[in-house]
């Protein structure tokens, strides 16, 4: 199975900071990388797919980039609805596998 | 409306069963992959099991041999039979359609599995 890395595991934010969070698999999975959102209490959102496709309905400061094994998701300008933990997940090889999270906190 | 929306779940002891179910509206669950991801307390995503539209079926080592995945056609509804459940598999339950490029929306609302005595 392809193992996903991200860091930093954790990290805290201001509002209006630019956050960057990277993931980095174990083999090259071309652009097949997707990230998501998740609160607690709720299901994930997916916000990124083919690593930079941004999903209908997500606000615009979101942005992904990277191919081969290395990945990043930007946000340009935290926002107070931001503060969420985040996922990346491969979709190169079965089976699809995640990274273990980054959780952005309000500093 | 493209939306899933799940039910079953709860407590359960050792060794005992459970049927999770997984209602899809806006699309049907025959034509696509339809997958079941779990989050254990405090932990990450792992894809448990999926269904895809010819019909084959994937488990994870985890689950293999004690979880069943299926779908109702004419219900458009997605299963997952869980038998001989241990306490690792004490999760949040959440189905999913996988798209073509393997990225996953909607999500399930989620569903509470406890496996204790």
């Amino acid at each position: 199975d392809i193992q996903m890395t991200q860091s930093p595991s954790s990290l805290s934010a201001s509002v209006g900071d630019r956050v960057t969070i990277t993931c980095r698999a174990s083999q090259s999975i071309s652009h097949y990388l997707n990230w998501y959102q998740q609160t607690p209490g709720k299901a994930p959102k997916v916000l990124i797919y083919a690593a930079s496709t941004l999903q209908s309905g997500v606000p615009s400061r979101f942005s992904g980039s990277g191919s081969g094994t290395d990945f990043t998701l930007s946000i340009s300008s935290l926002q107070p609805e931001d503060f969420a933990t985040y996922y990346c997940q491969q979709s190169y090889s079965t089976p699809w596998t995640f990274g273990q999270g980054t959780k952005v906190e309000i500093k | 409306e493209v939306q899933l929306v799940q039910s079953g779940g709860g407590l359960v002891q050792p060794g005992g069963s459970l049927r999770l179910s997984c209602a899809a509206s806006g699309f049907l669950v025959s034509d696509t992959y339809m997958s079941w991801v779990r989050q254990a307390p405090g932990k990450g995503l792992e894809v448990v099991s999926v269904i895809y539209s010819g019909g084959s079926t994937y488990y994870a080592d985890s689950v293999k041999g004690r979880f069943t995945i299926s779908r109702h056609n004419s219900k458009n509804t997605l299963y997952l039979q869980m038998n001989s459940l241990r306490a690792e598999d004490t999760a949040v339950y959440y189905c999913a359609r996988d798209h073509s490029d393997g990225w996953f929306d909607p999500w399930g609302q989620g569903t509470l599995v406890t496996v204790s005595s």
